[in-house]
């Protein structure tokens, strides 16, 4: 399975841009890579999700590197609800049926 | 938010003893899940469904089985619960594969085993 790695924990100040990495260098040609968070007490959210291009939507911004083996989640204007765990996450796919492996995440707290 | 409900929220129960535990839909989506999250571990997938009466198992299945009679009903069974089954377990829904869809969780079930 291809396995993704971020750091533990960050850091960032209220209203500003965060930016949280993940490396995959062994994801292969078809995984897509998706990105979760799980405010305390709750069931994770989806945030993003993307194959080759960056992507942008009302929550983040997905940069994807060129070699695919690494992305970075893009918060542009941080907020205290942002505060959460966030899972980076290839999907893998087995016997035609495609699974979501979560690591530990990165746990984002945010500065007032 | 998507319509997924999980039951009971809580569940304190005895080792040897068996839990269902329930997750509800009201999306139709084709695919459910149940994971469990543990300190430590993030979300680990315990067993899938992709379709009525169609499972799978996920990573960490031994002592849970799941039954899947009608498309918004999903169940996790401990057959004899034991106190490393404690734990939070959410279920999710998709509608499409995982790489072109949306996973939506539920609030998640705290179950501790005496």
């Amino acid at each position: 399975d291809a396995k993704t790695t971020q750091p533990n924990s960050m850091e960032s100040n209220e209203e500003e841009p965060v930016h949280l990495p993940c490396n995959h260098s062994t994801i292969s040609g078809t995984d897509y890579i998706h990105w979760y968070r799980q405010l305390p007490s709750q069931g994770p959210e989806y945030v993003i999700h993307g194959l080759t291009s960056n992507v942008n939507n009302r929550m983040a911004s997905l940069a994807i590197a060129e070699d695919r083996k690494s992305s970075t989640l893009i918060l542009h204007r941080a907020t205290l609800r942002d505060a959460a765990v966030y899972y980076c996450i290839l999907s893998d796919q087995q016997f035609g049926n495609e699974k979501l492996t979560f690591g530990t995440g990165t746990r984002l707290t945010i500065i007032p | 938010d998507a319509g997924i409900t999980q039951s009971p929220r809580h569940k304190v129960t005895e080792t040897g003893t068996p839990v269902t535990l329930r997750c509800h839909q009201t999306e139709n989506h084709r695919y459910m899940y149940w994971y469990r999250q543990d300190p430590g571990h993030g979300l680990r997938l315990i067993h899938y469904s992709y379709g009525v009466k169609d499972t799978d198992k996920g990573e960490v299945s031994d002592g849970y089985s799941v039954s899947r009679s009608k498309t918004e009903d999903f169940l996790l069974t401990l057959e004899s619960a034991t106190s490393s089954q404690t734990s939070v377990y959410f279920c999710a829904i998709s509608d499409l594969a995982i790489s072109t869809d949306t996973q939506y969780f539920g609030p998640g079930t705290r179950l501790t085993v005496l």
